[in-house]
């Protein structure tokens, strides 16, 4: 009964290499939400998809792409991880903007 | 923009006694406070939210209470159990502008048995 999943929940990349990250849904919400957490910090909004509005957080690095193709999936695209990139990416959905956030396991991304 | 302040960052307590976790925000037109448990290794959890039309919001052991003319609300945990050890954070959803959750910085709850 999984509502919110994360693919893989554990990813190694190189530094450099380029990384995809992938989020899907089955409660047909509208709001799609991926999130960067590091080690005990609250988590950071990168981007979020109303529909298929997207909107980009000011101090998102430009290393960070998403892509919404669905209402079910979303991706995240990180196209040169940096060692600082290593961190747990949350993806979470709400109904609407405003409503309760459903947050997925998260991927943990290591770069070596 | 929106700015969620958290208190304390850090909290231990005896098990039994009661916690309380508080939050201030700076916009007065945020109308969500959700409070978000997370375990170790785990994703966030909601576990009590409350709107800005309500002032108190109560779910067993778990209360929040909102003061809108102070920007604050607070997280109050009663009874506490060893399985309430976790990181607690709050949020307020920013109404204006990129309409998203602000979290706090968080608290570090410890249960002493």
């Amino acid at each position: 009964d999984a509502m919110v999943i994360q693919n893989p929940r554990y990813q190694v990349t190189q530094f450099g290499k380029p990384v995809t990250l992938s989020c899907s849904q089955t409660l047909n919400h509208n709001v799609m939400y991926w999130y960067q957490q590091k080690s005990s910090q609250a988590p950071k909004l990168l981007f979020h998809y109303y529909d298929k509005d997207f909107n980009n957080e000011a101090d998102t690095p430009d290393n960070f792409q998403s892509r919404r193709p669905n209402t079910s999936f979303c991706f995240l695209d990180i196209r040169s991880p940096g060692l600082g990139d290593a961190a747990m990416y949350l993806c979470a959905t709400s109904r609407e903007a405003g409503g309760e956030q459903y947050f997925g396991p998260g991927t943990r991304l290591t770069v070596t | 923009g929106e700015n969620v302040e958290q208190h304390p960052s850090t909290l231990s307590v005896q098990e039994g006694d009661s916690a309380v976790i508080k939050c201030t925000y700076s916009d007065s037109a945020s109308n969500y406070f959700p409070w978000y448990k997370q375990e170790l290794g785990k994703r966030p959890q909601l576990i009590i939210d409350i709107r800005s039309n309500v002032g108190e919001k109560k779910d067993q052991r778990i209360a929040v209470t909102l003061n809108k003319t102070a920007k604050h609300f607070s997280l109050h945990i009663t009874e506490t159990q060893p399985e309430d050890s976790a990181v607690y954070f709050c949020a307020a959803f920013e109404v204006g502008g990129a309409q998203k959750l602000v979290f706090g910085q968080g608290t570090r709850l410890t249960i002493n048995p």
